[in-house]
Order: structure tokens, then sequence, then C-alpha cells
């Protein structure tokens, strides 16, 4: 059974930074891109990057470029999520996912950006 | 980047309603279309993937259909654990996207 464990989150102050992980058990976690989604209160889901399994490649919504970094250690089945500069506007649910067609879905830790 | 657009936003129905939500793509997507069920304070639950294919362990009621930029999601008779947000997403092409979400209420 697939299975994703988001840890990390908090409150931080407006220009802060927070590492996200996201532990992941159940599947051939090296074989697989993995993803960050977040959520912010009341609203939808919004894709923030996504991570290649083998080559390292890396991709990041525009909201995020430049700001936060993603990263893996398949040694540790673990994904993480660098975050800097944060401001109001990322607080949200964040969750990681992975799948092909479809994705699994972690059951979030929650980021708070405020004074 | 590609745009999903969901209709409707907010829906009422029935228990027992057969119920249809679209997905419509702002560009050719192929069937690279996944579709999600959210409750409140729980993590997106997978429906249906690549357009038309049932999830294991998803109920039959759950369809979904459509290719190109047109894509649906039936629940063929609405049961009361069906109250739910819907979205739709694309994996096409990064960025990945989701459409706004559909709010299933009761009627």
């Amino acid at each position: 059974e697939v299975q994703l464990l988001e840890s990390g989150g908090g409150l931080v102050q407006p220009g802060g930074s927070l590492r996200l992980s996201c532990a992941a058990s159940g599947f051939s976690f090296s074989t697989y891109a993995m993803n960050w989604v977040r959520q912010a209160p009341g609203k939808g889901l919004e894709w923030v990057s996504a991570m290649n399994c083998c080559d390292g490649s890396t991709y990041y919504a525009d909201s995020v470029q430049g700001r936060f970094t993603i990263s893996r250690d398949n040694s540790k089945n673990t994904l993480y999520l660098q975050m800097n500069y944060l401001t109001a506007e990322d607080t949200a649910v964040y969750y990681c996912a992975t799948g092909n067609s479809g994705w699994y879905w972690g059951q979030g830790t929650l980021v708070t950006v405020s004074s | 980047d590609i745009q999903l657009t969901q209709s409707p936003s907010f829906l009422s129905a029935s228990v027992g309603d057969r119920v249809t939500i679209t997905c419509r793509a702002s560009q050719d997507i192929r069937s690279s279309v996944a579709w999600y069920q959210q409750k409140p304070g729980k993590a997106p639950n997978l429906l249906i993937y690549a357009a038309f294919a049932l999830q294991r362990g998803v109920p039959s009621r759950f369809s979904g259909s459509g290719s190109g930029t047109e894509f649906t999601l039936t629940i063929s008779s609405l049961q009361p654990e069906d109250f739910a947000t819907y979205y739709c997403q694309q994996l096409n092409s990064y960025p990945y996207t989701f459409g706004q979400g559909t709010k299933l209420g009761i009627k």
C-alpha cells in the first residue's frame, strides 16, 4: 500500500524559511516522479513542484520558481521541499503526491505564514 | 500553461440522481486526465485515471469519458458519501494543472 507522510509544516514569519519532508513507503520510490501540491484555506488545488525519478529534472510553478527547491533522497525514500522567502500567499496545506496517470496523496502538512 | 475549466462550479443533487461534471482543457491533452474526490479536511482521493480507467476500490457508479479537450465525470446514482468536491487534473505536460473544482451538495 502506498503511504506518504508529510512533516515539517508550522508557523513561520513572512520572509522566513521552512523545509518540508515526505516519507514514502509501499512502492518503489526511486522509480517514481514525486510532486508537491498545495491548497490554500478554502481554495482549490495548486501544483507546486515535481522531481523526476531518475535524471534529477525538476519543475516548478511560476508562483514558487526561484524561492522553492525540491529534492529527494532515494536512499531514504524521502522527498523534500525547501521553501524560502515565504509570504502570506504561501499559507496552505502542502501535499506530496505520486503516481503515473493518477496520484496517491499524503495527508498534508499545514504551513502558515504570518507575523 | 494548460487551463482546465470545470463546470458547474456548484451542483445540488439528491441521493439517487445521475450527475455529470465537465472538464474542458485549453488545448489537446489526449487522455491525460485524472479525477479526484476531496472531502473537508482530507486529501484528494483518486477516482479515475487516463480519462476513463476506474481506480481500484472505487465504486462502479463513477465513470469517466472524453479525450482531447473535453472530459466528463459521471456518477450514475448518487450516494450520501458522494457529496464532496471533485477536481480534474491534466498530466499531459508541466505545469500540471487542476480544474477549479466542483462542489457537489445535497439538494
